[in-house]
């Protein structure tokens, strides 16, 4: 069975810090990754997205993952958070094996001035 | 611009009642997706439809109902069977199809039982 976890349900972090928000998965072949942004009561937002090649993948507004594939994860980072990052992060799995796409639970980033 | 529009954005609905929430895009994709969203659960399928005329059921179907008779449409009921139907609806859309792209989301419909 294919699954994605956030372990943090919170992320806080100071402006101007760099911040990370944690994602792992399990699927049975090679994974789609995808991270996404939701602000109140909006849709979600596509940041970016992992199928093949470059480990180190750069998306929208200055973020970026890292997929690791012996520790199965695709954490998202900024090298300097801002305020109007805050905001709630889904990471998403697609196994190709399996025509479906699971969503992690989310974590919700605060940024402090 | 181009997009997906939902609506109602707020619904009030009393129970026994069945509702449609409206899902239109003009991106010209094949593919769409109904999500409900429930605090701290991040998102569930409930259906999706790869081409005109054709839906699947997602994780959560029972209780629902949906239609693909035009590419640019995609409607969902929420039916009285639905046990507790107070929750974030989001419909998305996909230019691939087999959950291999982006989805680009709409602005959600925020259902609340009575």
């Amino acid at each position: 069975a294919q699954s994605v976890a956030q372990p943090e349900d919170q992320v806080s972090v100071a402006e101007g810090n760099p911040l990370t928000v944690k994602c792992t998965y399990s699927v049975s072949g090679n994974p789609y990754l995808f991270w996404y942004v939701q602000y109140p009561n909006r849709g979600l937002q596509f940041l970016l997205k992992y199928i093949t090649g470059d480990n180190l993948v750069k998306g929208s507004y200055g973020f970026e993952a890292e997929f690791n594939k012996s520790q199965t994860s695709f954490h998202l980072k900024k090298p300097s958070a801002l305020v109007s990052d805050s905001a709630l992060y889904f990471c998403a799995v697609r196994d190709p094996q399996w025509n479906d796409m699971r969503f992690g639970a989310g974590t919700r980033l605060t940024v402090k001035p | 611009d181009g997009g997906i529009t939902q609506s109602p954005k707020y619904l009030f609905r009393k129970e026994g009642q069945n509702v449609t929430l409206s899902c239109e895009q003009n991106l010209n994709h094949d593919a769409m997706y109904w999500y409900r969203q429930d605090p701290g659960q991040g998102l569930r399928l409930i259906y999706y439809s790869q081409i005109v005329n054709d839906f699947q059921k997602g994780d959560i179907a029972e209780g629902y109902s949906v239609s693909r008779e035009k590419k640019e449409s995609f409607p969902l009921t929420v039916t009285s069977a639905q046990k507790n139907p107070t929750a974030f609806y989001l419909c998305a859309s996909s230019r691939d199809r087999g959950f291999t792209g982006e989805l680009f989301f709409g602005e959600g419909s925020r259902l609340t039982v009575l």
